[in-house]
């Protein structure tokens, strides 16, 4: 089945810093892709969608500013959470596909 | 906007059979998912219905009725190792085909 990958799988950054990650389709081209963010015993928050070649649509109550998307290719987004405070910390998960949604791993981000 | 409605919590014996519930309100209806996460990883899809009916994959079931704004996931022959958080996710033609979920269901199996 298709595949869909994240990178890093988990990182620690220190607060003010900026950390980018990755999802990319390995074996299908994805002209959309989600963002979800969850934090520990709760549900996935969508947060946007990277739309190929286009500006990404953010959920309400999301700062643009603050997670910048970027998909820039058909097989590529990615997620930049800049300036991370220690309440960013949280479980980052993309996900692509027309009918059946392909979920990416998941990126564990702390921020200390 | 969307809105999905699921129990918060249920548990069951090994071998049982236990049925999820998920009631969901969305203007642009395109399917209704369910996903299984065990704590501390990515979701896992395990079924999608976009009609009515039952759909049967091995020992999970899913269920929809269109017209209730209902679905149901059902789980035979439990196993512990099915201990986990299930969520329905409706998957919604508005804003491109995006997925919202229900805040998802924690299943406890004991022995």
């Amino acid at each position: 089945g298709a595949v869909v990958s994240q990178h890093p799988s988990r990182v620690i950054c220190k607060s003010g810093t900026s950390v980018k990650i990755e999802c990319r389709s390995l074996d299908f081209q994805a002209t959309t892709m989600f963002w979800y963010r969850q934090f520990p015993k709760q549900s996935l928050m969508l947060m946007a969608t990277s739309n190929e070649g286009s500006k990404a649509t953010y959920e309400q109550g999301v700062e643009k500013d603050k997670f910048l998307i970027n998909h820039a290719s058909l097989t590529l987004s990615t997620l930049t959470v800049t300036s991370a405070h220690p309440e960013d910390s949280s479980f980052y998960i993309c996900s692509a596909g027309t009918g059946e949604q392909y979920f990416g791993p998941g990126t564990r981000l702390t921020v200390t | 906007g969307q809105s999905l409605e699921q129990p918060s919590e249920v548990t069951a014996v090994e071998g049982a059979i236990v049925q999820i519930n998920c009631t969901y309100q969305t203007s642009g209806f395109y399917g209704l998912s369910w996903y299984q996460q065990h704590d501390g990883g990515a979701p896992t899809f395990l079924s999608y219905n976009a009609l009515d009916g039952l759909e049967e994959t091995g020992r999970f079931s899913s269920f929809l009725s269109r017209s209730d704004s209902y679905g149901y996931l059902l789980l035979q022959e439990l196993q512990m190792k099915d201990s986990a958080s299930y969520f329905c996710a409706v998957r919604d033609i508005a804003g491109g085909f995006k997925t919202i979920f229900g805040a998802g269901t924690r299943l406890f199996v004991k022995a």
